[in-house]
Formats: C-alpha cells, structure tokens, sequence
C-alpha cells in the first residue's frame, strides 16, 4: 500500500537537543496527523492538522500541515529521554473509509 | 468515553495453525475499524478495514481474514499460519471525517 515518505529515517541526540523530521507525499491530503509509538505499543495521537499553513502546538511539539498540503513536518523542543519512539506522520483524504496513509517512520533514540 | 481492547497481548503459534485475534471498541457506535500490521518495529501496513457489520474490505492479498459480526467488534483470523505472518498486529477505530485513528496496545504475533 502506499506510504509517505517520512525523513530522517532514525535520530540519535543529546538530551535537551531540538528535533525535526518532515513528510512529504505525491499527492493532496485534507489532513495530517502526527502520532509516537513506544515500544510494544499502539502508536497515539500526538497533533491534528485541518488546515493548509495552520501551525499547532502541543507542549514541546509543534507541528505544520504545508502550504500545499502535500506536506507536514514535526518539531520537538529541548528533547528528554521520555521522548523515544517512533514518530508517525499520516495523511487522510476524508472519505467513508476515512482511510489513514501512515509516513516510514522515524525512530528518535534520546541519550541523557 | 471511548476505549479500545485488544487481545491477547503476545501470542506464539507453530506454523499451520489456525489464528483468531480479537478487537472491541466501547462508548461509541457504528465506527469504522482497522487492521494493521508493523514489521520490525517500523512501518504500518493496513491489512482489513471494515465500515460496517459484515463489510470488510481487503488491502493487500495474503493468508489472513477480516470478519465484522457485531458493530463494535473485529475478529482478524487464518485457517493455517505462516512464517511470514509473525508481526505486530494492530486494530483500530475512528468515527466521522477528518479523525484520527485510536489504535489498540496490539497483539505481537510469532509463528514458529
């Protein structure tokens, strides 16, 4: 199935380092979405973006859904150990399917 | 508010067996409900998705099956297991347009 394509693939970094990793896709989305998955559990939902150009923050997160609604990007601030996992992008199209295109992945390994 | 359970949390199965894995949603109705698979710990591989009772849609061939019988319940199963379906199975719901997906805690599945 089809997949965005998610950079960088995996980060290691210092504690109190700032990170961003982006998403880029061929096509349209309506919705980009940006979820962490610790190990050996679900991936949850971190940040929610409707509209193009729209700039959302939670706590040390911030996240853009792009101009051209092709793509988003991720920013962590003053990372911390808690911090590891692996970040997803998504996009989604709407739809009665409300189908989920997830990005690679990219795994962030935070050293204290 | 809503919840999702999945089980069992790990499973080991010989090669050949049959499988039957079980997801519930409560606190909402009628949601639409998904079914994934993660290798290696990386990417999300849609396998069923479902938007209602006995509609299943299949995203990739393979030796799994998706069954609906109950609006809030997804049952993923295989008549006989392969190697090649040992992964990180993960079920999952939304409702409405523009949502995102609640994931499970997922069911770590190892064919021997």
């Amino acid at each position: 199935g089809q997949q965005l394509n998610q950079s960088p693939q995996s980060m290691f970094i210092q504690e109190g380092e700032d990170v961003s990793m982006n998403c880029t896709s061929s096509s349209i989305f309506n919705t980009w979405l940006w979820y962490k998955q610790d190990p050996g559990e679900g991936p949850v939902l971190l940040i929610a973006l409707y509209k193009a150009g729209e700039l959302t923050s939670n706590g040390r997160l911030t996240a853009q859904f792009g101009i051209t609604r092709k793509d988003s990007f991720l920013n962590i601030s003053a990372s911390i150990p808690s911090d590891v996992g692996i970040y997803f992008c998504a996009g989604q199209r709407g739809g009665a399917t409300n189908k989920l295109i997830f990005g690679t992945g990219t795994l962030l390994a935070v050293q204290p | 508010s809503q919840t999702i359970h999945q089980w069992p949390a790990t499973l080991v199965q010989p090669v050949g067996s049959p499988l039957s894995l079980e997801c519930t949603v409560e606190g909402t109705s009628n949601p639409n409900l998904y079914w994934y698979r993660q290798a290696a710990g990386r990417g999300l591989q849609l396998l069923f998705y479902s938007i209602g009772i006995g509609q299943i849609s299949s995203e990739v061939p393979q030796n799994l099956s998706a069954s609906r019988p109950q609006d809030r319940q997804f049952i993923l199963s295989s008549k006989k297991l392969l190697l090649s379906d040992s992964g990180f199975y993960l079920c999952a719901w939304s409702i409405g347009q523009g949502n995102g997906y609640t994931f499970g805690s997922g069911t770590r599945l190892t064919v021997v």
